[in-house]
């Protein structure tokens, strides 16, 4: 249990479904992330963010919305996904602090999402 | 801009021998290193990490990690592999002159143990 919770633990869903991947941390961090690991690619960090406020989007198509309502949870609603888009996504979190630096991440266990 | 590159995307060592996984990365000044397993169908665990203390680090499991800023390298070793450290690893570097809380991952190696 590393404080980082993610649900649903599995997911399918079709290419006109919506849906939402929620992660949820207990660590009072302050900065959370999402990630995607596709089989046999390196980990693509997707979104950031800092305080709440979105500090990076990593080229991330539309499809793909972030929501970070406070420090403590995050969420990814999904929409008219491919089946490329079949991944393990990841969440994390960290805490930043002065000087630039940041604690280690704390990933959740990951959601697996198939599109069919 | 900071990267990393994990050499080998593939290390297979027999059961009771050493474990060495390369990393090197780059980076606009000194930045925090860490080591990431993940085991099958399970979520990322942190090994062990450097933040500018002591250059050898120490993890979990019996890992450890030396810094070497000439090198610009953060190698994993192990010295006797147990059949338990079959798992993928990743090489991750916070870097904090780049964008606030980046942390970049390598593409990362997987350790197969033979018996």
């Amino acid at each position: 249990e590393t404080g980082v919770t993610q649900t649903p633990r599995h997911l399918v869903m079709g290419m006109t479904n919506k849906k939402s991947l929620k992660c949820e941390q207990h660590l009072g961090h302050n900065a959370m992330y999402w990630y995607k690991q596709s089989a046999k690619k390196p980990l693509e960090l997707m979104f950031v963010y800092n305080f709440k406020e979105q500090t990076e989007n990593n080229s991330v198509p539309s499809r793909f919305s972030p929501e970070c309502p406070n420090s403590s949870h995050l969420f990814l609603h999904l929409h008219t996904l491919q089946p490329e888009d079949s991944a393990l996504y990841l969440c994390a979190s960290s805490q930043p602090l002065e000087g630039g630096m940041d604690t280690e991440a704390f990933f959740g266990q990951g959601t697996r999402l198939t599109v069919v | 801009a900071q990267s990393v590159t994990q050499l080998d995307s593939h290390v297979s060592v027999s059961e009771g021998t050493p474990v060495l996984l390369r990393c090197n990365y780059s980076s606009s000044y000194s930045p925090s290193l860490f080591w990431y397993v993940q085991h099958p169908n399970k979520g990322l665990q942190l090994l062990l990490k450097y933040t500018s203390a002591a250059t050898l680090v120490k993890g979990i499991n019996g890992f450890e990690a030396e810094f070497k800023k000439s090198e610009t390298s953060f190698h994993l070793t192990k010295p006797s592999a147990h059949m338990s450290d079959a798992a993928e690893y990743f090489c991750v570097v916070s870097d904090p002159y780049s964008s606030a809380s980046k942390i970049i991952f390598g593409s990362g190696t997987r350790l197969s143990i033979r018996p």
